[in-house]
């Protein structure tokens, strides 16, 4: 399975700030992906992170909110912008790795607190 | 829409039992489906995955898939305290986006 880094672990920020949280995994892979995990709750997906193109997005989640790259294929970043409280949240990168069908295995997350 | 149905529990087992998780789906082309532990404050780890009827074992884990049924379970020979996590069912999108949808998770305690 491939080792993946978040960073940062956690943060806590003010409302109407932006923040930048990198993935980065040991391999390189061919699908990258963004979810929110609300307290209490299941895994949401985000969006979808395409090497070299835009990514995909699922309903209810917009580009201009939560802008995201992917420059190579072990590298990513998702930025939430413009916080409000309802932004807090653990957000996770997963990754497919070439040989996955399907299997995708989670970072260790990013736990935000927006104030 | 496609949809993973859980039992959210809590399920509370003694030590030694056999804990039994189950999942059903919506979607009949689905091939690939996972079973995820997350424990509290921690990210999902990957368990199980299973893509053909039948049982598959991995330890005291066991999957078990029918699709005719739309249904795949996992059991837990010989509970531990340790496996007291929330335990995710998962299946993949065949629509061509790859990407894997969740159920809410079922809470299993293992109580000593």
């Amino acid at each position: 399975s491939a080792v993946i880094s978040q960073k940062p672990s956690r943060d806590i920020c003010q409302r109407g700030t932006s923040l930048t949280i990198q993935c980065q995994v040991d391999s390189q892979v061919t699908m990258m992906f963004w979810y929110r995990q609300q307290p209490g709750q299941s895994l949401t997906l985000i969006a979808t992170a395409n090497q070299g193109s835009e990514a995909t997005y699922e309903s209810g989640f917009v580009i201009d909110k939560f802008p995201i790259s992917r420059p190579n294929l072990t590298f990513s970043t998702l930025t939430v912008s413009n916080m409000s409280p309802e932004d807090s949240s653990i957000y996770l990168c997963s990754v497919e790795p070439w040989e996955g069908r399907g299997t995708q295995y989670f970072g260790p997350g990013t736990r935000l607190l927006v104030l | 829409q496609k949809e993973v149905e859980q039992n959210s529990g809590p399920l509370s087992v003694p030590e030694g039992a056999i804990a039994s998780l189950n999942c059903t789906y919506s979607d009949r082309v689905s091939q690939s489906f996972f079973w995820y532990r997350q424990y509290s404050g921690k990210s999902p780890e990957l368990i199980m995955s299973i893509y053909s009827n039948g049982d598959k074992e991995d330890g005291r884990f066991t999957a078990q898939l029918n699709k005719a049924s739309q249904y795949v379970s996992l059991l837990i020979r010989d509970s531990q305290p340790s496996d007291s996590a929330t335990y995710l069912c998962a299946l993949q999108d065949q629509g061509g986006s790859e990407k894997l949808v969740f159920g809410k998770g079922t809470k299993l305690t293992v109580n000593p």
